[in-house]
C-alpha cells in the first residue's frame, strides 16, 4: 500500500461545478496534511494545510479531515477553468527516524471545461 | 523575499557526465530536500537533510549524491547521469514543524541524452 494515495484522474468538472479531490494515507502517526496545486511545469505552491479532524474553509477551498478514516480531501466549490492543474496531497511524517519529512501523493490532474 | 534558489532551470547532458544541480534557501531552514517528479507518479524524494552535516536517503536515492555543509544550500550531484535520470527535479525546504509549508525552488528540468 503505497503511504499516500490520491484519487485516480484525471478529473474533469464543468465550470462553477464542485470539484471533490481525495487522499489516503497509511501511517497513523501523521499530523499534518497539505494541499498544493501545480500548474504544467511550475513548482507546487500550498493551497491549504489542515491538522484538525473536521473541515477547514478558505475561500472557494475546503479541506476535509478524517484521522479515524486516515481520510482527507478537498473541495473546490465554483470551480474555474484557472483551477485546471494537478493537486497534490502531502502528509508529515511525525514520527521515527523520517520526523519531518514531506510524503506526497501522485497528484490528481483537474480539468475545468467552460 | 522568501525564496528558494535553483541552478540550473534547464540542462540536457550526456550520459557519464558529472552534474551539479544547486539549490539555495534564505530562510534558515532546517529540513530541505530534493524530488524528481516524473509523469503518473507525482512528487518522490530522492534525499532529504535535517541539519547541516546530516543527510539521509529518501525513496529514490539511487544514482544520486547530496551534501548539506552550509545550512543555506544542498547541492544535488549526479556522478554517473544515465537516461533514466531524465526528470523535474524540485529542490524544497520547510521547518521541521508539523503545521508549516515547504518552499519549492523553480524547478530544474534534467534530459539526459
Amino acid at each position: 500500500q503505497k503511504e499516500v494515495e490520491q484519487n485516480s484522474g484525471p478529473l474533469s468538472v464543468p465550470e462553477g461545478a464542485i470539484a471533490s479531490l481525495n487522499c489516503t494515507y497509511s501511517d497513523r502517526g501523521s499530523q499534518s496534511f497539505f494541499w498544493y496545486r501545480q500548474y504544467s511545469g511550475k513548482s507546487p505552491e500550498l493551497i491549504m494545510f489542515i491538522y484538525s479532524n473536521g473541515d477547514k474553509e478558505d475561500g472557494r477551498f475546503t479541506a476535509q479531515l478524517n484521522k479515524a478514516s486516515q481520510y482527507v480531501s478537498l473541495l473546490i466549490r465554483d470551480s474555474q477553468p484557472s483551477d485546471s492543474a494537478t493537486y497534490l496531497c502531502a502528509v508529515f511524517n511525525a514520527g521515527g527516524t523520517s520526523y519531518g519529512k514531506l510524503t506526497f501523493g501522485q497528484g490528481t490532474i483537474l480539468t475545468v471545461h467552460p | 523575499e522568501a525564496q528558494v534558489t535553483q541552478n540550473p532551470r534547464y540542462l540536457i547532458t550526456v550520459t557519464g557526465k558529472k552534474l551539479t544541480v544547486t539549490c539555495s534557501q534564505n530562510m534558515n531552514h532546517e529540513y530541505m530536500s530534493w524530488y524528481r517528479q516524473d509523469p503518473g507518479l507525482g512528487l518522490r524524494q530522492i534525499y532529504y537533510s535535517m541539519n547541516v552535516e546530516v543527510t539521509d536517503k529518501g525513496d529514490v536515492p539511487e544514482g544520486y549524491k547530496v551534501s548539506r555543509k552550509e545550512k543555506r544550500n544542498f547541492p544535488l550531484i549526479l556522478e554517473s547521469p544515465s537516461p533514466n535520470q531524465t526528470s523535474l527535479y524540485f529542490c524544497a525546504s520547510s521547518s521541521p514543524a508539523p503545521h508549516t509549508e515547504a518552499f519549492f525552488g523553480q524547478g530544474t528540468r534534467l534530459t539526459v541524452v
